[in-house]
């Protein structure tokens, strides 16, 4: 069976920090990835989605970045949070096209 | 790009009564999925209905792809149905994926 894990669970950061996120699945040989970002109360959005190993697609431009250094990971990331960052921050896997699975997802709390 | 919308954005029952929630989407689609998110939660996928009836215990979906529109209707509420429902789409081929806003389903005692 398939796992998706998320870390970390949550984490509360100062403005203009860094920030990593990160994404990891098991139990599936290269998988499509994608990273969402919900403000608290707001609409799901895709921000980037990896369909192999070291190429990542923007959705959405957040002042993010995403990396895929593993067939089974994908990170999130910035060198500068902001403010708006703030929110839920989702994981996802699908075999391209197909049903997509979530991962337990990181709140974010930028202060 | 493509749009999604849902209604009602909220919906108010009590124990026992049927839900009938809505998704209408802008172009076609070729996946459309149907979410529960808990409140804070993560998403746990419902239903995967790109046209047809499906039906999953108390769940059934039913899509038009014709008519862009899709249903999720859940028969003798549970109070552990409240939370938020999300429909969503793609195109085989294209990994961009929408979501709609959300149907807020609260179910009283």
């Amino acid at each position: 069976a398939q796992t998706i894990h998320q870390w970390p669970v949550a984490e509360i950061k100062a403005v203009g920090s860094p920030l990593s996120l990160g994404c990891t699945i098991k139990g599936k040989s290269s998988p499509n990835l994608y990273w969402y970002w919900q403000a608290t109360g707001g609409t799901l959005q895709q921000l980037f989605y990896s369909i192999t190993v070291g190429q990542v697609e923007s959705v959405v431009q957040l002042n993010l970045s995403a990396s895929r250094p593993k067939d089974d990971q994908f990170i999130l990331s910035t060198e500068k949070l902001l403010l708006s960052h703030s929110g839920f921050y989702l994981c996802a896997w699908s075999r391209g096209g197909e049903e997509q699975y979530f991962g337990p997802g990181t709140r974010l709390t930028v202060l | 790009g493509q749009q999604v919308q849902q209604s009602p954005a909220s919906l108010v029952l009590q124990e026992g009564e049927n839900a009938e929630l809505q998704c209408n989407f802008s172009s076609t689609a070729t996946q459309l999925q149907w979410f529960y998110q808990s409140p804070g939660g993560s998403l746990v996928s419902l239903l995967s209905n790109p046209s047809g009836t499906k039906h999953t215990g108390r769940l059934t979906s039913t899509t038009v792809t014709k008519e862009r529109r899709s249903s999720l209707h859940i028969s003798s509420s549970q109070t552990t149905d409240s939370g938020t429902y999300l429909c969503a789409i793609n195109n085989y081929g294209n990994e961009k994926i929408t979501f709609g806003a959300g149907t807020k389903l609260t179910i009283k005692p």
